[in-house]
């Protein structure tokens, strides 16, 4: 059956330290979407990505953050300068149809 | 935008009981699915049901629009089980993104 992958699965790094955490979703999905989720709390969205844009985000993404489709297949977030409250986990989603299907989450962790 | 609410946030079983969590949420839904976050943090779809009924295997769940609830039910519980369910929803916000909004979860302990 087919799945969203993320990589890494872990990441530590050091505060101002930009992140890029990779995503590769279902193959024939066209939506695409990131959830983080802090620990002990519930997960929250941060944005979706619809035909090569970004369809909508929450107050949660602000400027340090952005997605980019790179080639057919990668889908990325990318934090700019990281922040102590940027550790969480981060999970990519995709989309066909009704169902949103995740991947397994990559744990950032910034010190 | 749409609120999801889960109760119990916490429930201790012995295993071989039963149980059912429940999911309220605030507006018409386009999207309901229920998740177990396992141990690991994965965040495995359990089901897809923005109304009636499904069961898979000891799982089923039901939702009625209508009232705005979703029921999960868990039979025979087994340890394996352990973990927090989340209830997710969708509401049509005209974007067209479907983002899910999440409740707290129902952390769930099954102990032998």
């Amino acid at each position: 059956e087919p799945e969203v992958t993320q990589t890494p699965s872990h990441q530590v790094t050091q505060m101002g330290q930009e992140v890029i955490l990779r995503c590769v979703p279902i193959s024939n999905h066209l939506y695409f979407y990131w959830y983080r989720q802090i620990l002990g709390q519930k997960v929250e969205f941060l944005v979706s990505f619809y035909n090569n844009e970004i369809s909508e985000k929450s107050e949660i993404f602000d400027d340090q953050f952005s997605v980019e489709r790179p080639d057919g297949s990668n889908f990325t977030l990318k934090i700019r300068s990281t922040k102590l409250e940027d550790s969480a986990m981060y999970f990519c989603a995709s989309r066909e149809g009704g169902t949103q299907y995740f991947g397994p989450g990559t744990r950032l962790t910034v010190l | 935008g749409i609120q999801v609410e889960q109760s119990p946030p916490d429930l201790i079983l012995q295993e071989g009981a039963n149980s059912t969590l429940r999911c309220n949420f605030s507006d018409s839904v386009n999207n309901l699915q229920w998740f177990h976050q396992n141990p690991w943090g994965q965040l495995i779809n359990l089901f897809y049901i923005p109304s009636g009924t499904k069961q898979n295997g000891r799982l089923s769940a039901t939702t009625v629009a209508t009232e705005r609830y979703s029921l999960l039910y868990i039979s025979s519980s087994q340890t394996t089980d352990s973990g927090v369910y989340f209830c997710a929803a969708n509401a049509y916000s005209g974007a067209g993104s479907y983002q899910l909004t999440f409740g707290k979860g129902t952390k769930l302990s099954v102990i032998p």
